[in-house]
């Protein structure tokens, strides 16, 4: 149990679209999903956490109008990269959590490039 | 503030010798959990342990094994006998409130692991 998928596993698109990365948590329910960026080599970053009802909450230095978070139900959570710029490019990684539960539990992971 | 440091950015050794991966952390909390993930170059997190601030007994799975230090605040990673496969990064991550709604998991900047055959 605990498994969360992420669609699509890679992406290329063009400066100045909009891309859609969806989360799901397949064999159970999520009240709180997190987003993560990992640039090449480096770790991972925690973008925002996602709570299912109300708005993210994101980290500092995050744009939230850029990277648009919905969490409309129990085992979906989406980050939508608006306008995206190659240095957008990156891995995104999203982690659900059980509703009353303590762990996180990582997808794997959407891989962005920007041309 | 939580922090997690990895200061091997880049191991290398030869199939089969034993390698120690090193992980430090701060926390002002009593209560906190620790992980170590591999990522394999798919990319995909591989969760591999959890353990938390008040069970500080070593843990032994096949050739991994965790040495967790609260004096010294180290969590180090030691795997025996290396094989090619264990090639990766490693990280290191850091929880303080994993019961809240809102925690965060703080992970260090990771070990890029290659053994060599």
């Amino acid at each position: 149990g605990a498994v969360v998928s992420q669609h699509p596993s890679w992406v290329i698109c063009k400066s100045g679209t909009s891309v859609k990365i969806e989360c799901r948590s397949l064999d159970f329910q999520a009240t709180t999903m997190f987003w993560y960026r990992q640039f090449p080599k480096q770790s991972l970053m925690l973008m925002a956490t996602s709570n299912e009802g109300s708005k993210a909450t994101y980290e500092q230095g995050v744009e939230k109008d850029k990277f648009l978070i919905n969490h409309a139900s129990l085992t979906l959570s989406t980050l939508t990269v608006t306008s995206a710029h190659p240095e957008d490019s990156s891995f995104y990684i999203c982690s659900a959590k059980r509703t009353g539960g303590r762990w996180q539990f990582f997808g794997p992971g959407t891989r962005l490039t920007v041309l | 503030a939580q922090k997690v440091t990895q200061a091997q950015t880049e191991i290398s050794v030869v199939e089969k010798e034993d390698v120690t991966l090193d992980c430090v952390y701060e926390t002002r909390d009593t209560t906190y959990y620790l992980f170590w993930y591999k990522q394999p170059p798919s990319g995909e997190l591989v969760f591999l342990i959890r353990r938390n601030s008040f069970d500080e007994q070593n843990e032994i799975s096949g050739r991994y094994s965790w040495n967790f230090q609260k004096s010294t605040s180290s969590f180090n990673f030691t795997i025996t006998a290396s094989q090619v496969v264990d090639s990766a990064v490693y990280f290191c991550a850091l929880s303080e409130a994993p019961g809240n709604r809102d925690d965060k998991i703080i992970f260090g900047k990771g070990t890029r692991l290659h053994i060599l055959p």
